[in-house]
C-alpha cells in the first residue's frame, strides 16, 4: 500500500520568514495530494490541493509544488503569521480508473510555530 | 466549502458499554464517508470507508464487530463503538468525500471510556 514520509516533524519559523514542509509517498500510481491544516483540538481543514497532471499551485500564500518522477511534493508558506501555527499534514490518493477507492494516506504531520 | 457535522463532539462512557457517533454532510450528498482515529500528537488512522447503501470496507487490524459502521443515506453515516474499553478512548474524526478526491472533515468526537 502506499507509504507517506513528511518532514520536518516540527519546525519554528520567525514572523514574515519562508516556512517548507516536504513529503514523499510510494505509490506511483498515487494522482492526488492535499495538505491540512489542524489545530489543537479541531477538524483538519483543506488549505491546498494538487492533481498530478500540474507541477506547481498557488493560492495566495500557499503553494504546493509536486514532483512526479521524484515522487515528492512540498508545501511552501511564504510571510508566515502566528495565525499559520498548527499541525499540517500531506496526504496522496490513488484514484483507481473504474473503481472507487479515494482513501488518503497521511503524513505523520509537522507542527509548524511562527513566533511573533 | 461543504460542511460537515459530528454528533458527539464529547462522550465519556462506563466500560462495557456502546456508543454511537454521527456523522453528518449538511448540505451536500456524500457517497463515501472515512472514519478516522487519532491520537493525541499523532497522525489520522483511517479505520474504515463507509459507502452508502452498502457495506463498510475496515482497514486492517479494524475489528469490524467492535466498530460497526451504517451508512444508510447520502448524508448520514454512523460509527458505534460496542463493549467500549478505556484503550478504546481516542479522538474519532469522520470525513466526507465531495465530487471527487476532496475529503472534508467534521469536527471529531472525543471518546473517553473509564
Amino acid at each position: 500500500g502506499e507509504n507517506v514520509e513528511q518532514h520536518p516533524s516540527t519546525l519554528s519559523v520567525q514572523e514574515g520568514d519562508s516556512a517548507v514542509i516536504k513529503c514523499t509517498y510510494s505509490d506511483s500510481a498515487s494522482n492526488y495530494f492535499p495538505w491540512y491544516k489542524q489545530e489543537l483540538g479541531k477538524r483538519p481543514q483543506l488549505i491546498i490541493d494538487i492533481r498530478s497532471n500540474v507541477g506547481e499551485k498557488k493560492d495566495q500564500r500557499i503553494a504546493v509544488t509536486l514532483n512526479k518522477t521524484a515522487k515528492h511534493f512540498s508545501l511552501h508558506i511564504t510571510e508566515t503569521q502566528p495565525e499559520d501555527s498548527a499541525v499540517y499534514f500531506c496526504a496522496a490518493s490513488n484514484r483507481r480508473r473504474g473503481g472507487s477507492n479515494y482513501k488518503l494516506t497521511f503524513g505523520k504531520g509537522t507542527l509548524l510555530t511562527v513566533n511573533p | 466549502g461543504a460542511v460537515v457535522s459530528q454528533h458527539p463532539s464529547r462522550v465519556i462512557c462506563k466500560s462495557g458499554t456502546s456508543v454511537k457517533i454521527e456523522c453528518r454532510s449538511l448540505d451536500f450528498q456524500a457517497t463515501t464517508m472515512f472514519w478516522y482515529r487519532q491520537f493525541p500528537k499523532q497522525s489520522l488512522m483511517l479505520m474504515a470507508t463507509s459507502n452508502e447503501g452498502s457495506k463498510a470496507t475496515y482497514e486492517q487490524g479494524v475489528e469490524k464487530d467492535k466498530f460497526l459502521i451504517n451508512h444508510a443515506s447520502l448524508t448520514l453515516s454512523t460509527l458505534t463503538v460496542t463493549s467500549a474499553h478505556p484503550e478504546d478512548s481516542s479522538f474519532y474524526i469522520c470525513s466526507a468525500r465531495w465530487l471527487d478526491e476532496t475529503q472534508y472533515f467534521g469536527p471529531g468526537t472525543r471518546l473517553l471510556v473509564l
